[in-house]
């Protein structure tokens, strides 16, 4: 069975101040590694897909990177837009289209 | 593109009644997916379609059905509301087995 843990569950940071969330995966063989974002009371965000070890995709102040057995969402000088929840799946080969989700790391990022 | 539209936003619902969530997508998707989000716990696929006339159950269907005739649309039908089923539910969609795009939610309460 498919698992995605995320940590920590909630992270404060002061605006400026970098640092990176976690997430852990199990799966029988990856198909992709996909991070979004959530606002509340809004539906998620797409981020990023990660499909194999060792790639790294940027998007302002986010970078997500990938090992075989977690990812990393680095957030570089956050702003206080930034403060939001960030969820993690993970999709696996096979014959269907299902993902996994963590419960989600909820950054709030202070000015 | 509207991308996914679901409705409605909000609904009060009494134990017993029924109703249907409404879901379209623009993008010409083959797969279609409907998701429950608890406060504190990840995204929980309820039952999914990879085209029309094909659906299939996810992690939790109990207590829900769909179909889908189209390709844009994939109603869930609640039937026989309990307060358990209380929740966020979101829509998604892709292409094939990339990445899914979900709408904006609908916020249920059963009372």
């Amino acid at each position: 069975e498919d698992q995605v843990t995320q940590s920590p569950e909630a992270l404060r940071l002061q605006e400026g101040e970098s640092s990176s969330l976690n997430c852990s995966y199990t799966v029988s063989g990856l198909r992709g590694l996909f991070w979004y974002r959530q606002d509340p009371g809004k539906g998620p965000e797409f981020l990023f897909t990660l499909y194999s070890a060792g790639e790294e995709k940027e998007k302002e102040r986010l970078k997500a990177t990938l090992t075989k057995k977690e990812s990393f969402l680095h957030i570089t000088a956050p702003k206080p837009e930034d403060s939001a929840t960030y969820l993690c799946a993970v999709g696996s080969t096979g014959a269907n289209s299902k993902l996994t989700f963590g419960k989600g790391i909820t950054l709030s990022v202070r000015p | 593109n509207a991308g996914v539209t679901q409705t409605p936003k909000f609904r009060i619902l009494k134990i017993g009644q029924s109703m249907t969530l409404q879901c379209t997508q623009d993008m010409n998707h083959n797969y279609m997916y409907w998701y429950r989000q608890d406060p504190g716990m990840g995204l929980k696929l309820i039952y999914y379609s990879v085209g029309a006339g094909i659906t299939d159950k996810g992690e939790v269907p109990n207590g829900y059905n769909v179909s889908r005739s189209t390709t844009e649309d994939f109603p869930l039908r609640l039937e026989l509301a309990a307060p358990s089923q209380t929740s966020v539910y979101f829509c998604a969609s892709s292409y094939r087995q990339e990445t899914q795009y979900f709408g904006p939610g609908t916020r249920l309460l059963v009372l």
